[in-house]
């Protein structure tokens, strides 16, 4: 089946570095991916849409400048938190949509600590 | 705008009992309607999905979902569960060209011996 890898599955930092997150898509190209944030005891919020070779396309509310979207291949999409402050520290999921299965796969997960 | 309610944030079952989890959309056109469970500290794993066809769906580990139309609901059921069941379990709902997904708040299944 198809698979996503995330990477890193959990990171701290110190407050002000920036943090890159990396989602791949192991057997399969995926065109669009997607960047979510997780809050404890909550449901995933949808923070952009990343398209290969294109801007991202964020979310009402969330910072473009702060969370650097880059989607240079068809499989692999990148998620930098600039800046980082505690207030950052959250869960983030990514997930690649398969164009061959009409579905979408979700990496595991990295849980950011900003210290 | 779609919108994905599910109205039960917390259920407890026994081992071997049924377990049925509410889900409630709220879309214009026909929708994409998913169910993920996610155990802690990890990522979403899909359950099963409805594009359309037969409105009955099977998934893994034993889940079946049905979508009814009417009362715009994909209730997602399993008939005996276990213990390997306990999890968050999120409702879905896909749209557009990009296929973006809405999901519902979340519930917290836990499974008593």
């Amino acid at each position: 089946g198809a698979v996503v890898s995330q990477h890193p599955s959990r990171v701290i930092c110190k407050s002000g570095t920036s943090v890159k997150i990396e989602c791949r898509s192991l057997d399969f190209q995926a065109t669009t991916m997607f960047w979510y944030r997780q809050f404890p005891k909550q449901s995933l919020m949808l923070m952009a849409t990343s398209n290969e070779g294109s801007k991202a396309t964020y979310e009402q509310g969330v910072e473009k400048d702060k969370f650097l979207i880059n989607h240079a291949s068809l499989t692999l999409s990148t998620l930098t938190v600039t800046s980082a402050h505690p207030e950052d520290s959250s869960f983030y999921i990514c997930s690649a949509r398969d164009d061959r299965a009409s579905g979408y796969t979700f990496g595991s997960g990295t849980r950011l600590t900003v210290v | 705008a779609q919108s994905v309610t599910q109205p039960d944030i917390h259920i407890t079952v026994s081992e071997g009992a049924s377990l049925e989890l509410r889900c409630n959309y709220s879309y214009g056109a026909t929708p994409y309607l998913f169910w993920y469970v996610q155990s802690p500290g990890q990522g979403l794993q899909l359950l099963l999905k409805y594009f359309s066809g037969d409105t009955l769906v099977q998934g893994i580990k034993g889940f079946e979902a049905e979508f009814k139309r009417s009362q715009s609901s994909f209730n997602l059921r399993k008939p005996s569960v276990h213990w390997s069941d306990a999890a968050e379990y999120f409702c879905a709902v896909g749209e557009g060209g990009d296929y973006k997904l809405s999901f519902g708040a979340g519930t917290t299944v836990t499974v008593r011996a």
